[in-house]
Order: C-alpha cells, then structure tokens, then sequence
C-alpha cells in the first residue's frame, strides 16, 4: 500500500521565489496534515484539514504561506515570496479519525531558501 | 513553559542496556498520548501509544502520570537498531503537540 506521498523531496530557491509542496494523502484518510520540522523548533503543526476543509490554521507563520486541499486526495502548502528563514523539512501527515490517533507521515520535504 | 517538554539528550548507551526517556507536558486537558520514533532524516512514525494504566510491547514499556503531567519510556536490552530520536507527543484537540526529542545512540 501505498504511504503519504510528498513532492518534491528536495528543494533549493532563491529568497524571493515562490514554493509550491505536494501532498497526497493515504487513500481513505478523512485528516490531513502539514508540519515543519526544524532543529531549533523541533515539529509544529502548520495547518490541519478534515474532509478537505481547513480546521485550523493558527500554526500558519504569516500571511506568505498558504494552503489548499481542492479534494480528498492532494494538497498544496506554498510560501510567495520564500525567505531563508523558511528553511526547513516539511512533513504532510494523514490519519482516518481526525488527529484523534496515528498520523501517518509522508517522507518530507526538505526546503533550502537561498 | 514550553507544552511538551523533553531531555534532549544525546543518551549513548552499550548494547543490551536499559534507558529510559522522561517526557512533562503542560495542558492538563490532554487527552491522547503517544511516543513516536524518528530515524535519522526521516519522517516520524508511531512507536506505542500511552495509557494510563502503563502499557508493554517487547522491550518497550511506556507510563503515564496524568497527576504529574508525566511520560515516560522504557527501553530494555537496547539494540543498535533502536538508536533514535524518541518523540513524546500529547494530543489536545485536534491537534498533536511534539516534543523535541530525545536522541538515543545504541553502541556496541
């Protein structure tokens, strides 16, 4: 079976530039996901999604990220314009209860902003 | 006070040892608790959940002191492929809030 899938894996931008992350969520899963992990924060919650529709979004740094799920089985994380500060590994997670269990995790992205 | 909190590490122990991970949390509402393992530039994945009542899967036992606010784990006969980072993870609403980690490096 097929895991969480992410795309890219990795990715290198200039400061300035626009980065759009893919995510494909685990066929069936209602909950969808977005962390950024980095070694001085460790893994935050960015957004959350349930049944393609945004939950909560306190997470979200500022207004230069943004997030869609236009259907149950891709979404979007994408930072215009991306800043150095923005470096980090991005990880999208699905589960079927609502965050209310196991999240599964895709393999991440890992974001260099130049 | 930060709302998962844990010793960062890194705990180096020889093979077949014992060590055990301490983990505090700050909402007293929190309702789920978790322990995941992250690898070396990989994603997080779920390691056991934790009940109240303490719970056991092979070498791992994991305990919780809601009273306390406190997580711990336990790993017995350490193996090399055990070495980690070991997340403690409280869940509070819809979301799930990690700790840092604690990084573990088994010897031999």
């Amino acid at each position: 079976d097929a895991g969480v899938i992410q795309s890219p894996r990795h990715e290198v931008t200039e400061m300035g530039q626009e980065v759009t992350l893919r995510c494909k969520p685990i066929s069936g899963h209602n909950s969808l996901f977005w962390y950024r992990q980095t070694m001085m924060r460790g893994l935050e919650l960015l957004i959350y999604f349930n049944n393609n529709v945004p939950i909560d979004d306190s997470g979200m740094p500022e207004d230069r990220f943004s997030a869609k799920m236009p259907n149950a089985s891709f979404s979007t994380l994408k930072i215009q314009p991306s800043e150095p500060r923005d470096s980090a590994v991005y990880f999208c997670a699905s589960s079927f209860s609502g965050g209310a269990g196991e999240q599964f995790f895709g393999p991440g992205t890992r974001l260099t902003v130049l | 006070r930060k709302e998962v909190e844990q010793d960062p590490g890194p705990f180096n122990v020889p093979e077949g040892a014992t060590v055990a991970f301490n983990c505090t949390y700050s909402n007293s509402a929190s309702q789920s608790f978790f322990w995941y393992r992250q690898d070396c530039r990989k994603e997080p994945k779920l390691l056991m959940s934790v009940y109240s009542s303490g719970n056991e899967d092979g070498r791992f036992t994991a305990q919780l002191n809601r009273a306390s606010q406190y997580i711990s784990l336990l790993i017995r006969d350490s193996k090399l492929s055990d070495s980690a980072t070991y997340l403690c993870v409280v869940q509070a609403g819809t979301a799930l809030i990690f700790g840092k980690g604690t990084t573990l490096s088994v010897s031999s």
